[in-house]
């Protein structure tokens, strides 16, 4: 079956520690995401890469890094300089090119940093 | 920037009623692709449906249904004969119709929690 996976599903980290993220995908996309939500809050982007080795920054980026060395995988790492960095985090991946090109979900991944 | 507002934070519908989920949006662009995803309790994102600005014609998925106002910026969900597996948050999103760059950005709204009450 062709999907988005993503490990683990529950993370648990001490403060002042990186960790990283993990989403891989086999449907052959070009563009992976990632997405982090709050309670109350819809989805905000954090990077995004739309061909491997090159990624861009979203709406909230700082604490954040990404790779894309494989098409289909797209690690995420929360550094220690995420000041918030307790959440949900999802990965997506969509074609490229004209049209209403939806993006598919990973299941997701929660952080919690204490 | 793009804003998508979802003013209903809750709703709640009896199995077998209609309920409509609102959603408005405010863009400059006049080409542009609109969204609802649901997100059950397993927390997992899955497409509803999808629409193209720039068809008049509203879109529909079984029981799914939106209404598109392009000139009023409003985009609501119609869920008839709603079931108990229907119950989730659900999101409304904006996509840009311009392909490249950061134009396959999703906005998205906060989300609306969705009960159904047998």
């Amino acid at each position: 079956d062709g999907g988005i996976t993503q490990s683990p599903k529950y993370l648990f980290r001490k403060e002042g520690q990186n960790v990283t993220l993990s989403c891989e995908q086999n449907l052959n996309h070009d563009a992976m995401y990632w997405y982090r939500q709050d309670p109350g809050q819809g989805l905000r982007l954090i990077y995004y890469s739309q061909i491997v080795n090159d990624f861009q920054k979203g709406d909230i980026a700082e604490g954040y890094s990404v790779s894309r060395e494989k098409k289909e995988s797209f690690p995420l790492t929360v550094t220690s300089a995420q000041k918030n960095p307790t959440a949900f985090y999802l990965c997506a991946s969509s074609v490229l090119g004209t049209g209403g090109r939806e993006q598919y979900f990973g299941p997701g991944t929660r952080l919690t940093v204490t | 920037a793009q804003t998508v507002t979802q003013s209903q934070p809750e709703m709640s519908v009896q199995e077998a009623e209609t309920v409509t989920l609102s959603c408005t949006y405010d863009t400059s662009e006049s080409d542009y692709y609109l969204f609802w995803y649901k997100q059950p309790p397993s927390r997992q994102m899955i497409l509803v449906i999808r629409q193209e600005a720039y068809k008049q014609q509203n879109a529909t998925e079984n029981r799914f249904s939106v209404n598109f106002q392009k000139a009023a910026k409003s985009f609501s969900l119609k869920i008839s004969d709603s079931q108990l597996g229907d119950a989730a948050m659900y999101f409304c999103a904006y996509r840009r119709a311009n392909s490249g760059g950061s134009n396959y950005k999703l906005t998205f709204g906060k989300g609306t929690l969705l009960t159904v009450n047998p």
